[in-house]
């Protein structure tokens, strides 16, 4: 099963825009992780945040985490169409194993 | 360093037929993970291996089977193909062997099951 949703689950920006994904989960956490999908292809990791962490950056990416509220966002800063795909948070199973418990994805168009 | 790389990338199969899908994690990576990737269903964890040994086991009918070699290359199988087993099966391998970091996915394998 899913450990939670991704809200929106689509999104159509402007390119030049900023684009916000959010997630929530229900279980407790070591650490939470962002891919991007392109198009049905392999997932390629974006950034992990770890659950003493509340801000992390990387690039034009900038994802927040709220361990009080079980959730996340992922902010894309100047978002470029090459930027069109599925983002899924995924959180870790406490345990010492690489399972992950996806969220349902948010799919972002950018339009140029 | 080469990535993880999923074979074959396309496969059709016959309802009832069996499979097995390949994967070569990164070199030095001994934790192999599985997902199945369907429209209706999302991501969901299949089974990962350390070091040859089954580590974590998703929600899934024993049709479903993995296996991990000494050189950490994994196989999984699925028997008696059903029609609900159409998906993308994602492998992803692990540097370490506390899953504390990021896992490096492959391309995937795209089963159709007709």
């Amino acid at each position: 099963s899913q450990q939670g949703e991704e809200d929106p689950q689509a999104l159509s920006i402007q390119e030049g825009e900023n684009a916000t994904m959010n997630c929530s989960y229900k279980t407790s956490i070591n650490n939470l992780q962002w891919y991007r999908q392109n198009s049905g292809r392999g997932l390629v990791h974006l950034i992990l945040i770890r659950s003493n962490e509340r801000e992390k950056h990387s690039g034009r990416l900038r994802v927040t985490l709220d361990t009080s509220k079980k959730s996340s966002s992922l902010l894309i800063t100047a978002s470029r169409a090459a930027d069109t795909a599925s983002y899924f948070c995924a959180t870790d199973s406490m345990d010492s194993s690489y399972k992950l418990i996806f969220g349902s994805g948010t799919r972002l168009l950018v339009r140029p | 360093k080469a990535g993880v790389t999923q074979t074959p990338r396309y496969l059709i199969k016959t309802r009832g037929q069996q499979v097995t899908l390949s994967c070569s994690p990164i070199s030095g990576h001994r934790s192999v993970s599985w997902y199945q990737q369907t429209p209706g269903q999302g991501l969901q964890f299949l089974f990962e291996y350390f070091s040859e040994t089954q580590r974590n086991k998703g929600n899934f009918p024993g049709r479903f089977s993995g296996r991990q070699f000494s050189n950490s290359r994994s196989e999984m199988n699925v028997s008696t193909l059903e029609l609900g087993d159409s998906a993308l099966y994602l492998c992803a391998s692990g540097p370490t062997e506390q899953g504390n970091t990021e896992a490096f996915f492959g391309q995937g394998t795209r089963l159709t099951v007709v």
